[in-house]
């Protein structure tokens, strides 16, 4: 089965640093998110994206966050400016075109933040 | 947030049957039912969905009431290696705006020996 890919599995870094997580979609793939999960708690929605915009994004995605497709391969998350609280694992996910498609979800990239 | 109720926790022995309930009073005529599940930290992985009817993969089997406000996962014979937490969702927005899962607490299953 296609796969979502995560790169890197582990990210550690220094509050007020900039990280950038990334994400391979499955190929024919046209909408993207990202989600993120704290320790002990659910995985909350960040952002959707698709034809190259924001299509929504929650109240935890603010200008600290961004997202890009660079190449239309990747697709990126960034976090300016990290924080304590941002430390969580973080899934990208992605879907096809039709209506009832699912998602495929990516296998995550545990960010910590010092 | 979520617009499906879950119980928090079921255990199940293993070999059995685990039959995991969904509550989904609000929804509309034309969402879909999805359920995930959660191992550990891993990414959510697609069990199985379905509108209307009874659907069954080779993972689940789902079960959808007539009025479509509940449904039941079935794991017909469930194993050790399916502990895990599962959700139920209902997307939220229209699928060509992005049409977002929102994740609940989701049923923590504990397949026992």
């Amino acid at each position: 089965e296609p796969e979502v890919t995560q790169t890197p599995s582990h990210q550690v870094t220094q509050m007020g640093q900039e990280v950038i997580l990334r994400c391979v979609p499955i190929s024919n793939h046209l909408y993207f998110y990202w989600y993120r999960q704290i320790l002990g708690q659910k995985v909350e929605f960040l952002v959707s994206f698709y034809n190259n915009e924001i299509s929504e994004k929650s109240e935890i995605f603010d200008d600290q966050f961004s997202v890009e497709r660079p190449d239309g391969s990747n697709f990126t998350l960034k976090i300016r400016s990290t924080k304590l609280e941002d430390s969580a694992m973080y899934f990208c996910a992605s879907r096809g075109h039709e209506t009832n498609e699912k998602l495929f979800f990516g296998s995550g990239t545990q960010l910590s933040v010092l | 947030d979520a617009k499906t109720t879950q119980p928090p926790s079921m255990d199940c022995a293993e070999g059995r049957a685990a039959n995991l309930p969904c509550n989904h009073s609000t929804i509309s005529g034309n969402e879909y039912v999805y359920w995930y599940r959660q191992i550990h930290s891993q990414g959510p992985q697609y069990i199985i969905h379905g509108l209307k009817n009874n659907e069954t993969n080779e993972m689940a089997s789902l079960i959808i009431t007539e009025d479509r406000k509940s449904s039941t996962l079935i794991l017909p014979h469930a194993t050790l290696r399916d502990t895990a937490v599962y959700y139920c969702i209902v997307r939220v927005g229209p699928y060509n705006q992005g049409g977002k899962l929102i994740f609940g607490q989701g049923t923590e299953l504990s397949v026992k020996p």
